[in-house]
């Protein structure tokens, strides 16, 4: 059981270039997140996937886009990368919308 | 967005001492968690609390849901060097998590 993976663990971007951030997970969960952390502001919410087939916003979704995939993966889009979303990108599932999240190892993302 | 008030922001402690933090907030949460992050790595679960006025242990942690709702509490007994890193609080409620900013602790031998 790996839990949660994510891929890439690293990546920088230039300014206007677009990436997809993957995330799986091997737990049957189905609810899945996206969430950024930035330094003193703990993790903010950018989309989250109650189910297979929906999507939703979250606090911070300016800039994103999700696909939830099946009901193993869940990516995270950015189409044209600013300065702003340099950040650590952490992936969570769980059962249900309203039980424990578990999370992933983080994408460290740079956007010069 | 709002977000949770968590102190203190950071901690030095001797081993052996104990850890007290706490986060508090405007409006009422379901549930009460506290995630713990190493360097490098996500947010583990520590504690889960899922009603006001519970207190739950899980070996030298212990952790409180505030009678209000709108709190609680994390206590660190006995510290160890692996105590480092930083903890989180979160709130849920309608199915979404707000995090604290977390509390750094250090723990010097």
């Amino acid at each position: 059981n790996a839990g949660v993976t994510q891929t890439p663990k690293f990546q920088v971007l230039k300014t206007g270039q677009s990436m997809t951030l993957q995330c799986a997970q091997d737990m049957n969960h189905n609810s899945m997140y996206w969430y950024r952390q930035d330094p003193g502001m703990g993790l903010r919410l950018i989309y989250y996937s109650a189910s297979e087939g929906t999507t939703d916003k979250g606090e911070v979704p300016n800039g994103y886009n999700v696909s939830r995939l099946n009901k193993r993966e869940f990516s995270l889009r950015l189409e044209s990368a600013a300065p702003s979303q340099t950040s650590v990108y952490f992936c969570a599932s769980s059962e249900g919308a309203v039980d424990t999240q578990y999370f992933g190892p983080g994408t460290r993302l740079t956007v010069l | 967005g709002q977000q949770l008030n968590q102190s203190p922001q950071s901690m030095f402690i001797q081993e052996g001492e104990d850890v007290s933090m706490n986060c508090t907030s405007s409006s009422i949460f379901n549930t009460w968690l506290w995630y713990k992050q190493d360097p490098g790595e996500g947010p583990v679960l520590l504690i889960a609390l899922y009603k006001a006025g519970e207190l739950t242990s899980n070996g030298r942690l212990t952790a409180q849901f505030g009678i209000t709702r709108k709190d609680s509490f994390l206590n660190i007994s006995a510290s160890i060097p692996s105590d480092v890193g930083i903890y989180f609080c979160a709130g849920e409620k309608w199915g979404k998590l707000q995090f604290g900013a977390g509390t750094q602790v250090v723990v010097t031998p």
